[in-house]
């Protein structure tokens, strides 16, 4: 089975201020990885995916991530961020082969970016 | 590409009633997912459609719980019965069947709350 741990359930910053979102991961097979994100009374908005390759990868808004097989982590940054980045991040995971695709969810970390 | 709708977008309901949900997914795409979302945690997996064929289910889901994609394109979610503890946020999700099967893109959810 798969599982998800973030770290910070509430993660404050000021703006143009560097963050970083840790996610841990478990599990027994090869998976891929994934951040989303949520803003309020919206549905979940893809940030970036890690699928093979180089394990710095880039998603939209200026987000980064890094996976770390050995550390199982996969952890999102942003060097500088906006007020606009206020919103709910999940990690998520979902088996290379079989499982039919469902991606295994984080609890989620609350981003709050104050002026 | 218009992307993934969920009607209705809120449902307030009294225990015991009976409360259908229905998700269009982006039209080319023949895999449709429905995830549970409840208050200060990620989404958790529900169920999964390939064309109309319901291919996994979640223990999560109930014999109250049933969901349908009689013609491939549309889903509905539907909860008999319901619950306190079925007041959430449903979450439908959908994606190719190949090569970026392992995008899923959802839609804006619809909330449940039971009184």
């Amino acid at each position: 089975a798969q599982s998800v741990t973030q770290l910070d359930s509430q993660v404050p910053v000021f703006e143009e201020a560097p963050v970083e979102l840790r996610c841990n991961y478990s599990s027994s097979v090869s998976v891929y990885l994934f951040w989303y994100v949520q803003y309020p009374n919206q549905g979940l908005q893809l940030l970036l995916k890690y699928l093979s390759g180089s394990t710095l990868v880039k998603g939209i808004n200026g987000f980064e991530a890094e996976f770390n097989k050995s550390q199982t982590s996969f952890h999102l940054r942003k060097p500088s961020v906006h007020i606009s980045d206020t919103a709910e991040y999940f990690c998520a995971v979902r088996k290379i082969s079989g499982g039919y695709n469902k991606l295994i969810f984080g609890a989620g970390t609350r981003l709050a970016v104050h002026p | 590409d218009t992307g993934v709708s969920q009607d209705p977008r809120h449902k307030i309901t009294k225990r015991g009633q009976n409360v259908t949900f229905r998700c269009d997914p982006i039209s080319e795409h023949n895999r449709l997912y429905w995830y549970r979302q409840t208050l200060g945690q990620g989404p958790e997996f529900l169920t999964y459609f390939q064309n109309e064929a319901q291919l996994e289910k979640s223990r999560l889901l109930s014999d109250r719980f049933s969901a349908e994609r009689p013609k491939g394109s549309f889903s509905t979610l539907e909860i008999q019965r319901t619950e306190q503890g079925d007041s959430a946020m449903y979450l439908c999700a959908s994606s190719q069947g190949t090569g970026k099967s392992y995008e899923q893109y959802f839609g804006p959810g619809t909330r449940l709350t039971v009184t």
